[in-house]
Formats: C-alpha cells, sequence, structure tokens
C-alpha cells in the first residue's frame, strides 16, 4: 500500500529565506505525487503534481518539487517565502490517475517577519 | 464552473443525534472521495466512489458511518448515532477518473462538524 511521511508538522522560516518541505513516499509502482495547500478555513488547493517525464516540476505561487526516485522524496521548496505562503502544505501519493489518493498529516508552515 | 459544493458548512449537534452531510461534484465529474480531517490523524480517505459505485470503503471507521452516491451530482455521508469523536472537519472532493486528467482532486471547502 502506498503511504506518506512528512517530516515535521510546523516548520518556520523568515521572511525572504529558503523553504524547505520534505516529503517521503512509499509506493510499489511509479507513483503520482502531489503537493497541496490549506489556508485557515478553507479546502485543499492543489500546488503542483508529478505523473511521468521531468522530474522537475514547477507549481504556483513559486513553488516547485523534484521527484527523486532513488530517495523516494518529493520535497518542496520555494527560493524566498512571503509572508502569503503561511499556511498547512499536504503531500498525497497515488498508484496511478485513478487510484486513490493518500495524503500525508501535513506541514504547517510559519513564515516569521 | 461551480467548484465542489458541500453542506452545512457547519453542524453542531448532540451525541446521539443523526448526521448528514451532503457533496455536489464538479459537473462532469466522475470520481468522489470523502476524507475526514482531525488534528491527531490528519487527512484521512473514508471512502471513495467511481461512477456512483463505492470502490474503496476501507476508511470507514464503523458501521455508525455510511456514505452514498444515489446520482452522478450528489452524495451523503451519514452518520448514525454521533459521537464526540466524530467531531471533525468533513471534505468532499471529486475528479474526472478513465479520462485524459492527471488524477488530481478538487476539494470542497469542508463541513465541520461539532458533536456535543
Amino acid at each position: 500500500a502506498q503511504s506518506v511521511t512528512q517530516l515535521g508538522s510546523h516548520v518556520s522560516v523568515s521572511e525572504g529565506a529558503l523553504v524547505l518541505l520534505r516529503c517521503n513516499y512509499s509506493s510499489s509502482v511509479p507513483p503520482y505525487l502531489f503537493w497541496y495547500v490549506q489556508y485557515p478555513n478553507q479546502g485543499l488547493q492543489l500546488l503542483l503534481k508529478y505523473t511521468t517525464g521531468a522530474t522537475l516540476v514547477k507549481g504556483i505561487n513559486g513553488f516547485e518539487a523534484e521527484f527523486k526516485k532513488s530517495e523516494t522524496s518529493f520535497h518542496l521548496t520555494k527560493p524566498s517565502a512571503h509572508m502569503s505562503d503561511a499556511a498547512e502544505y499536504f503531500c498525497a501519493v497515488s498508484l496511478n490517475r485513478d487510484d486513490k489518493i493518500i495524503f500525508g498529516k501535513g506541514t504547517r508552515l510559519h513564515i516569521l517577519p | 464552473d461551480a467548484g465542489v459544493i458541500q453542506s452545512p458548512r457547519h453542524e453542531v449537534t448532540e451525541m446521539g443525534q443523526e448526521v448528514t452531510l451532503r457533496c455536489k461534484p464538479i459537473s462532469g465529474h466522475n470520481s468522489l472521495f470523502w476524507y475526514r480531517q482531525t488534528m491527531m490523524r490528519g487527512l484521512e480517505l473514508l471512502i471513495y466512489f467511481n461512477n456512483n459505485v463505492p470502490i474503496d470503503d476501507s476508511g470507514m471507521p464503523e458501521d455508525r458511518f455510511s456514505a452514498k452516491m444515489p446520482n452522478a451530482s450528489f452524495s451523503t455521508l451519514k452518520i448514525q448515532p454521533s459521537e464526540p469523536r466524530d467531531s471533525a472537519v468533513y471534505f468532499c472532493a471529486s475528479r474526472q477518473a478513465g479520462g485524459p486528467g492527471t488524477g488530481e482532486l478538487f476539494f470542497g471547502e469542508g463541513s465541520r462538524l461539532t458533536v456535543l
């Protein structure tokens, strides 16, 4: 069965600093991987996704993630944090585009002024 | 286009009462998911449907929980009887399965349930 582990339930970075949110997955087949963001009292929104092809994927709001099969990782990065990036971020995995999507427990990102 | 619509947005009820949460997926989507979000357990998949048929309900906590999808545009999640530990935010999400898409889900804004 597929699963996702997000390291760190809370991450704090200064405004303008690099954002790095870690995600490791477990999957029996090449996975589909997703990052979602959740702002307070809202549903989840897709940031970016990896299905096949290029391993570095770019998403909205300046975020990107790199699929590393050898490390079973899909870490999310952004070069320079903005106050508006404060939210909860979820990594998710699926076996294929039609299978169930399993989410990690989330990482809350705090931006320090 | 309208997104996934959930109702009610907030529900406060007393232990033992029946709770029904409703979801209207995005028009044209044929796959619907119910998730539960709590601080302790994160986002848990309860059940998902493809073409109105339940595919995987292994996440449904117990017999008190039931979900139906009578047609392509409507689904319900029912808890009977409700208990305080059911307090959570319940999300509905939909997508187009079997088509050219890449499998991402579109989420509703959630139904926050408080059981006293």
